[in-house]
């Protein structure tokens, strides 16, 4: 059973260009959740998602981020016309889904994305 | 606001010396707390986790973490530390009401001197 996968683990863009984050959970899970890690500093919670709903976007940014589960296919976060304060190690973790304590999240390896 | 501290940025011990590492958070009734650890340039790896029940949790590698609720406490501990536990280590909350968002502290980075 594989674990969580994501792509590319690493990423560089030049300012102003957009940035596309790959998440594939692992098999059964329905439950997708993303993390930031900037330089130096703890994850914090982005975006909570199941199949095709945003449940709790409460982390993402106002402006320039997004992020989709489609019903096929992997977790996309999308960062649009970015800039170098976006750089950070971005994880993805999936779980079983629900609200219940063994709802335990797996982490994926992380995109390390650097803006020039 | 949930809110976990690790007081120790860095922590630095002799191999086969044992190891606590402090972990405090604020929450409003007992909470889901894990401790995660993170080689460089990898995942998260899960150690151990505590829902409820027995206060003394065991996990992988040999680590161990009390939950202390009058010390809003969950201390990690490895009575004999490997070079290979050189890493860095996250304490966590697992927030129930919202969703098990986890909301982490900043991380300790532990060294081992041969």
């Amino acid at each position: 059973n594989a674990g969580v996968m994501q792509n590319p683990r690493h990423l560089v863009r030049r300012r102003g260009q957009e940035a596309r984050l790959r998440c594939s959970p692992m098999k059964g899970h329905s439950h997708v959740y993303w993390y930031r890690q900037l330089p130096e500093e703890g994850l914090k919670f982005m975006v909570y998602l199941q199949k095709e709903n945003i449940i709790d976007e409460s982390g993402m940014p106002k402006e320039r981020f997004s992020a989709e589960f489609p019903k096929e296919g992997p977790s996309i976060l999308r960062i649009q016309q970015v800039v170098r304060g976006d750089s950070a190690a971005y994880f993805c973790a999936s779980s079983p889904g629900g609200r219940g304590p063994y709802n335990e999240q797996f982490f994926g390896p992380g995109t390390r994305l650097t803006v020039l | 606001a949930q809110s976990v501290t690790q007081p120790d940025i860095h922590i630095t011990v002799s191999e086969g010396a044992s190891l606590e590492l402090r972990c405090n958070y604020s929450y409003g009734a007992t909470p889901y707390l894990f401790w995660y650890v993170q080689s460089p340039g990898q995942g998260l790896q899960l150690l151990l986790k505590y829902f409820s029940g027995d206060t003394l949790v065991q996990g992988i590698k040999g680590f161990e973490a009390e939950f202390k609720r009058s010390q809003s406490s969950f201390n990690l501990r490895k009575p004999s530390v490997h070079w290979s536990d050189a890493a860095e280590y996250f304490c966590a909350v697992g927030d129930p009401g919202g969703y098990n968002k986890l909301i982490f502290g900043a991380g300790t980075r532990l060294a081992v001197h041969p």
